[in-house]
């Protein structure tokens, strides 16, 4: 059982905008910075946001991150079929000492 | 290009021992904090431990279902990590990847990943 809850499944058209939630408490997101992975099917993960709403370069515009209080949400605008895949917000748990991940969400291209 | 290549994963029997690797080339591995991961078959992932820097003591931390069997190393001469499993487990059954933390996440860039499976 994750201390992050995001939602198990999300999903759009070509086009759309996808909206992705990860929850979490005052010992997590609440005072911590949240990074967002994508992981395309059978890959490593890789860097889409950190510092709750920074872009490494080479990652697209389309992509954007936002945090409050003890949430955090990614964006995923112009949907497209390559952005199919399992992303997964992290950050650093207080009372755990240690990196916590969500459980992921699989965004899925209709 | 950062490259992070894992090796040793395989196939172990319960309490039994085995030792990953993984080899960094493009960056200054000696600056770079270094984590493992793991991701069992279907699962999430789950942060498993991460090593400072030398110069910062080289000090290591552990998630709470490895702290005590698992331990990271780092050979900066080879830039190389190491993550010594240690008692194992079914529930270690994973695919292992190694990240590199260098400056912006303590995952700025991750391997390909190794296999581990425990089983009798």
């Amino acid at each position: 059982q994750s201390v992050l809850t995001q939602p198990p499944s999300a999903s759009g058209t070509p086009g759309q905008r996808v909206t992705i939630s990860c929850s979490g408490s005052s010992s997590n997101i609440g005072r911590n910075d949240v990074y967002w992975y994508q992981q395309l099917p059978g890959m490593a993960p890789k860097l889409l946001i950190y510092r709750n709403n920074q872009r490494p370069s080479g990652v697209p515009d389309r992509f954007s991150g936002s945090k409050s209080g003890t949430s955090a949400s990614l964006a995923i605008s112009g949907l497209r079929s390559d952005d199919e895949a399992d992303y997964y917000c992290t950050t650093w748990d207080a009372s755990l000492s240690g990196h916590v991940f969500g459980p992921g969400t699989k965004v899925t291209v209709l | 290009e950062v490259q992070l290549v894992e090796s040793g994963g395989g196939l172990v029997k319960p309490g039994e021992s085995l030792r990953l690797s993984c080899a960094a080339s493009g960056f200054t591995f000696s600056n770079a904090w270094m984590s493992w991961v793991r991701q069992a078959p279907g699962k999430g992932l789950e942060w498993v431990g991460r090593i400072k820097r030398k110069d910062e003591g080289g000090t290591t931390i552990y998630g709470a279902p490895v702290k005590g069997r698992f331990t990271i190393s780092r050979d900066d001469s080879k830039n190389t990590t190491f993550l010594q499993m240690n008692s194992l487990k079914t529930e270690d059954t994973a695919v292992y990847y190694c990240a590199a933390g260098r400056g912006v996440t303590d995952f700025d860039d991750w391997g390909q990943g190794t296999l581990v499976t425990v089983s009798s």
